[in-house]
């Protein structure tokens, strides 16, 4: 149990263009999702909190109208990286808790050329 | 600021030999502990988690842990090491009882020598 998707897995594209990166908790309902980055040979960098139903809570530091984020279902929260551009580039990973423990998804990993 | 430290960037083990990662956190309270695995280019897998009780935890893949709270550490290991096991290791801690705020270490990279 616990299996959280991603989708894409990856993505290549233009700068100043849009992109939408999907979470799914397959097998459990999670009112709170997270989104992180992660940069070559680093650690994860928490970006902001979806919430079911409401506002997301983004971390100190990231633009929230740079990376919008919506959480409109139980089982879905998306991230749309908006005007990307080539610092925009990383490697996105999710994560929901059914409980106090947190399952990651596969990872989306952006290009922005 | 509640921290967590993991000193060894990089370690290199040989197949078969055992293997212990450490782990130490600088926090107020007891929090909860997990170890993740990360290979190229994929997500985190939960290898073991610790909330109390038996402060030797067992997790998946032969993994296992030892909370010792006089040492803030909670330290990995593995007996004999397999060269699947080559990875990224991070170290994680969450303030009991929250479900967001998970602190990860900066991560050690394990590999494996046939």
């Amino acid at each position: 149990g616990a299996v959280v998707s991603q989708h894409p897995s990856w993505v290549i594209c233009k700068s100043g263009t849009s992109v939408k990166i999907e979470c799914r908790s397959l097998d459990f309902q999670a009112t709170t999702m997270f989104w992180y980055r992660q940069f070559p040979k680093q650690s994860l960098m928490l970006m902001a909190t979806s919430n079911e139903g409401s506002k997301a809570t983004y971390e100190q530091g990231v633009e929230k109208d740079k990376f919008l984020i919506n959480h409109a279902s139980l089982t879905l929260s998306t991230l749309t990286v908006t005007s990307a551009h080539p610092e925009d580039s990383s490697f996105y990973i999710c994560s929901a808790a059914p409980g106090e423990t947190q399952y990651f998804g596969p990872g989306t990993r952006l290009l922005v050329l | 600021a509640q921290s967590v430290t993991q000193p060894d960037i990089h370690i290199t083990v040989s197949e078969g030999a055992s293997l212990e990662l450490r782990c130490n956190y600088s926090y107020g309270a007891t929090p909860y502990l997990f170890w993740y695995v990360q290979s190229p280019g994929q997500g985190l897998q939960l290898l073991l988690k610790y909330f109390s009780g038996d402060t030797l935890v067992q997790g998946i893949k032969g993994f296992e842990a030892e909370f010792k709270r006089s040492q803030s550490s909670f330290n990995l290991r593995k007996p004999s090491v397999h060269w699947s096991d080559a990875a990224e290791y991070f170290c994680a801690v969450v303030l009991g009882g929250s479900q967001g705020n998970l602190i990860f270490g900066k991560g050690t990279k394990l590999s494996v020598k046939p």
